[in-house]
């Protein structure tokens, strides 16, 4: 069935280190993809998206570009901050015209100074 | 900000008791959904309405009902809450159908404890 699997955290990294979280999901056709972040005590945010292959989303300095060859979405950032700490998400789009999501486990990244 | 809030933020029940979560949106928007979230399986989906009185099952349902009487509410019922209903409940809104990808927007959040 439809399925989002991402790396498992937590991550750890110094400030200005390079971040890659891991995501890779069951193609069925050709699905929007999405990464969400959600800070300690909020909801979730959007932080990119990327609606075709070889697409790349960006926002904030990340970004993940949509790979249909490989089935990933693969979330970067070159130099990340402590703001940045927070747990991560990706998802992809199914269910057709409804526009609903299934969602990774999530990845917890913490960045310290 | 899509205008979404959640009430109430909080709340703690005993088992046995019927619990109601309420959604609110101020734009209007025809898609809604309620998702639980629990450590290590992510968000899933509860159930999701498609407009006012259509609404369906998502993966994790059983023990949930919703209703949608007017499009800016979305209920979420627990009809007889047990212990493996405590979890942080999130509502969310969706742009399906205005572009040929779904952007959701998510509320603040319910954090339910069943004791």
């Amino acid at each position: 069935g439809d399925s989002v699997t991402q790396m498992e955290g937590p991550v750890t990294l110094s400030e200005e280190a390079f971040l890659t979280i891991n995501c890779t999901y069951t193609a069925t056709g050709y699905p929007s993809l999405f990464w969400y972040v959600q800070y300690p005590g909020e909801g979730l945010q959007l932080l990119l998206k990327a609606t075709k292959a070889d697409d790349k989303g960006s926002n904030k300095g990340f970004e993940a570009t949509y790979r249909k060859e490989t089935t990933s979405f693969h979330l970067e950032k070159g130099s990340v901050q402590v703001s940045d700490s927070a747990v991560y998400f990706c998802a992809k789009l199914y269910g057709g015209s409804q526009g609903n999501l299934i969602f990774g486990k999530g990845t917890k990244l913490s960045v310290k100074p | 900000d899509a205008g979404i809030t959640q009430s109430p933020r909080h709340k703690v029940t005993e088992t046995g008791t019927p619990v109601t979560l309420r959604c609110h949106q101020t734009e209007n928007h025809r898609y809604m959904y309620w998702y639980r979230q629990d450590p290590g399986h992510g968000l899933r989906l509860i159930h999701y309405s498609y407009g006012v009185k259509d609404t369906d099952k998502g993966e994790v349902s059983d023990g949930y009902s919703v209703s949608r009487s007017k499009t800016e509410d979305f209920l979420l019922t627990l009809e007889s809450a047990t212990s493996s209903q405590t979890s942080v409940y999130f509502c969310a809104i969706g742009l399906a159908g205005v572009g040929v990808y779904n952007e959701q927007f998510f509320g603040p959040g319910t954090r339910l404890t069943v004791l």
